[in-house]
């Protein structure tokens, strides 16, 4: 079982939807989540992070985090154009000495 | 803003050369790491180093690879004997401190092209 699986897409939506992006994880001692955004070509830059269960909002976007369930979301409200990459969760795992990918999904905004 | 930097932004070999790719992480950052992503696949963890050694490695990081923290300010993936699986863009990113909550700041890549 992968440390982390994420739905590929891609995911299409028009300027101004909530999208919604999930991943799942295979370690209960897992803490630490992030959200990165990935344009194309580029390298992944965080976007969130969050610790254990629970909400974080920061703007447009909310991270959010089920640990009895092992899922971990993140919600990106009134979407842009400029919304349009690649998402990636990842987690550091229990060690925190490597960092664990999912394989990211492809959004698209269209305006 | 300080960012992470990686030389040269593409590289093209030929199969069984020895490449090697370098980075620049932010200055008074501890902890480096090296992931690769096959063109349309995830990113995945090659190897972290800390304090002038390897504290973790994958399955993928084998007898072929090797990193180096030569001069203090440069962090090198070389690998030996490329093959055409080898092709895949190379992170390099770093992290301030140590702990599982810290962020990695992620340098923009090296494409590799194994022929």
């Amino acid at each position: 079982q992968k440390e982390v699986e994420q739905d590929p897409g891609p995911l299409s939506v028009p300027e101004g939807a909530i999208v919604s992006l999930n991943c799942t994880y295979s370690n209960s001692a897992f803490q630490y989540f992030m959200w990165y955004r990935q344009y194309s070509r580029k390298g992944p830059e965080l976007l969130m992070y969050t610790y254990s269960s629970g909400n974080k909002e920061d703007g447009r976007f909310t991270a959010q985090v089920d640990k009895s369930s092992k899922y971990i979301s993140l919600f990106i409200r009134d979407s842009q154009p400029s919304d349009s990459a690649t998402y990636l969760c990842a987690t550091p795992g229990d060690l925190g000495n490597q960092f664990y990918f999912g394989t990211g999904t492809s959004l698209t905004v269209i305006p | 803003e300080p960012e992470v930097t990686q030389t040269p932004s593409h590289q093209v070999t030929q199969m069984g050369q020895e490449v090697i790719l370098r980075c620049v992480p932010i200055s008074n950052h501890l902890y480096f790491y090296w992931y690769r992503q096959i063109l349309g696949q995830k990113v995945e963890f090659l190897v972290s180093f800390y304090n002038n050694e390897i504290s973790e490695k994958s399955e993928i990081f084998d007898d072929q690879f090797s990193v180096e923290r030569p001069d203090g300010s440069n962090f090198t993936l070389k690998i030996r004997s490329t093959k055409l699986e080898d092709s895949a863009m190379y992170f390099c990113a770093s992290v301030p401190s140590g702990g599982p909550g810290n962020e990695q700041f992620f340098g923009p890549g090296t494409r590799l092209t194994v022929l």
